[in-house]
C-alpha cells in the first residue's frame, strides 16, 4: 500500500518570498510522483510530475520539485510566489505497474493550503 | 483547460435517494477514474474504468457504481445516499500513450441532507 504525508496543512507566506511545500511518501515499490493545484471551487490541475530520470522536475507557473529516494520525499518549491499562487496543493503517488495497461490510480495527501499575503 | 467536463456542477439530495453524476472526457481518453474529495481532505480513489470495464476499486461500498460508454463519457451512480456522501466528486481521464497522467474535471459538489 502507498501513502502520502503532507507535513504542513497551512503555509502562509508574503508575496515574492520563496516557499517550500513538503511531501513524504511511503511505498514498497517504486513510484510516480505528482503535484496538483486546486483553486477555490475548481478541479485539480497538474503542476508537475516525476516518472524517472532527473530528480529535479520543473513544472508550470515557476514551480519545481526534487525527488529524493533516500528520504522518500518530493518537496515542491518556488523561488518567488505571487498572490495568484494562493490555492490548495496536493502531492500524489501512483504505482507505475498499474499504468501498464490502464490509467494510474492516484493516492493523494491531505493537501497544503498556501496563502500568499501582500 | 483539461477538456474534461462534469455535470451537474452542484446537486442537493436527501438521505436515501439515488444520484447519477456525469463526466465527459476528450476523444481517445480510454481510462476514467472517479475520486471523492470530502471537505478539507485529499481526493480518495473510488474506482476506475478502462475500455468500459471496471478496472479497480478503492475502499468504497457496492452502492457506488459506474459506467463508461464508447463515446468517452462516464457515470458515477450512488444509491441509498448517506450524509457522509456529501463531497466533491472528481472524474479524471487519461490517454492510451500517457496513462500515468490524469486530467481532472471541475467536479460535482454533492450535498446530502
Amino acid at each position: 500500500a502507498q501513502s502520502v504525508t503532507q507535513l504542513d496543512s497551512q503555509v502562509p507566506v508574503f508575496e515574492e518570498a520563496p516557499v517550500e511545500l513538503r511531501c513524504n511518501y511511503s511505498s514498497s515499490v517504486s513510484v510516480y510522483l505528482f503535484w496538483y493545484v486546486q483553486y477555490p471551487n475548481q478541479g485539480l490541475q497538474l503542476l508537475l510530475k516525476y516518472l524517472s530520470g532527473s530528480t529535479l522536475v520543473k513544472g508550470i507557473n515557476g514551480f519545481e520539485a526534487e525527488f529524493n529516494k533516500s528520504q522518500t520525499s518530493f518537496h515542491l518549491r518556488k523561488p518567488s510566489v505571487h498572490i495568484s499562487d494562493t490555492a490548495e496543493y496536493f502531492c500524489a503517488v501512483s504505482d507505475p505497474r498499474s499504468g501498464e495497461t490502464s490509467g494510474s490510480r492516484l493516492t493523494f495527501g491531505e493537501g497544503t493550503q498556501l496563502t500568499v499575503n501582500p | 483547460e483539461t477538456g474534461v467536463t462534469q455535470s451537474p456542477t452542484h446537486l442537493i439530495k436527501t438521505r436515501g435517494q439515488q444520484v447519477t453524476l456525469r463526466c465527459s472526457s476528450q476523444s481517445g481518453h480510454n481510462t476514467v477514474s472517479w475520486y471523492q474529495q470530502a471537505l478539507g481532505q485529499g481526493p480518495q480513489f473510488i474506482f476506475q474504468y478502462y475500455r468500459e470495464e471496471e478496472n479497480g476499486r478503492g475502499n468504497f461500498p457496492p452502492r457506488f457504481s459506474g459506467l463508461q460508454f464508447p463515446n468517452y463519457s462516464s457515470e458515477l451512480n450512488v444509491n441509498a445516499l448517506e450524509l457522509d456522501d456529501s463531497a466533491l466528486y472528481l472524474c479524471a481521464s487519461s490517454l492510451p500513450d500517457n496513462q500515468e497522467t490524469q486530467y481532472f474535471g471541475p467536479g460535482t459538489r454533492l450535498l446530502v441532507l
